[in-house]
């Protein structure tokens, strides 16, 4: 059981390059978020989906997009990527089903990128 | 507006004695409350959780205390191990159909063999 797969783990961009960082979960979760982690500023959420098709903003989503065009995957693109979008990105999920109302989120291992 | 609050960036205590971490919130709303454990170039991990009708929970030696009058939470660790070093966070969820997290900004324990 892979549980919650991030890819690249590291990523070096110059300003204003775009791309697309991956996230895939084969536990069937219908939610799935994505975050960011910053020295002294903890884990910001940055966009969310309650199940595909769905998607909602954040904390903090200015320079973000996603899609969840299927239950495992929900890609985070940086459409024109800022020295500010320096940060550790954390994909995670959980399942929503009712008969576990307090299912805790599972998180990847993360995405550390770095705009220059 | 940070709504959970977690004010000691760092903790250092012996192996053997306890740990505790402390947690403050603003946001009467919350309901559920979450503590996670993430180590360097890993993704954070569940640890353990508190609902806001109980005022206590253990598991094994962990133990997770409310206070919903004070607005505060502590997590205990009793033994400390070395094993336990890592960054611990906070985070609190509004009940219903809200499954959003929000997180403090984490406390760094370092248990010294």
């Amino acid at each position: 059981n892979a549980g919650v797969t991030q890819t690249p783990k590291f990523q070096v961009l110059k300003t204003g390059q775009s791309m697309t960082l991956q996230c895939a979960q084969d536990m069937n979760h219908e939610y799935m978020s994505w975050y960011r982690q910053d020295p002294g500023m903890g884990l910001r959420l940055i966009h969310y989906s309650v199940g595909a098709g769905i998607t909602d903003q954040g904390e903090v989503p200015n320079g973000y997009n996603v899609s969840r065009s299927t239950t495992e995957d929900f890609p985070l693109r940086l459409l024109s990527a800022a020295p500010s979008q320096t940060s550790v990105y954390f994909c995670a999920s959980r399942t929503t089903r009712p008969s576990r109302p307090n299912s805790p989120l599972h998180f990847g291992n993360g995405t550390r990128l770095t705009v220059t | 507006d940070q709504q959970v609050k977690q004010n000691s960036p760092s903790l250092s205590v012996q192996e053997g004695r306890i740990s505790i971490l402390n947690c403050d919130y603003t946001n009467s709303m919350f309901d559920y409350f979450l503590w996670y454990k993430k180590y360097p170039a890993e993704g954070p991990t569940f640890l353990i959780s508190i609902s806001s009708i109980k005022d206590k929970n253990e598991d094994g030696r962990f133990t997770v205390f409310l206070n919903k009058s004070a607005k505060h939470l502590s997590l205990h660790i009793v033994p400390s191990q070395p094993g336990d070093s890592a960054v611990y966070f906070c985070a609190a969820r509004i009940g219903g159909s809200n499954y959003k997290l929000t997180f403090g900004k984490g406390t760094l324990l370092t248990v010294n063999p």
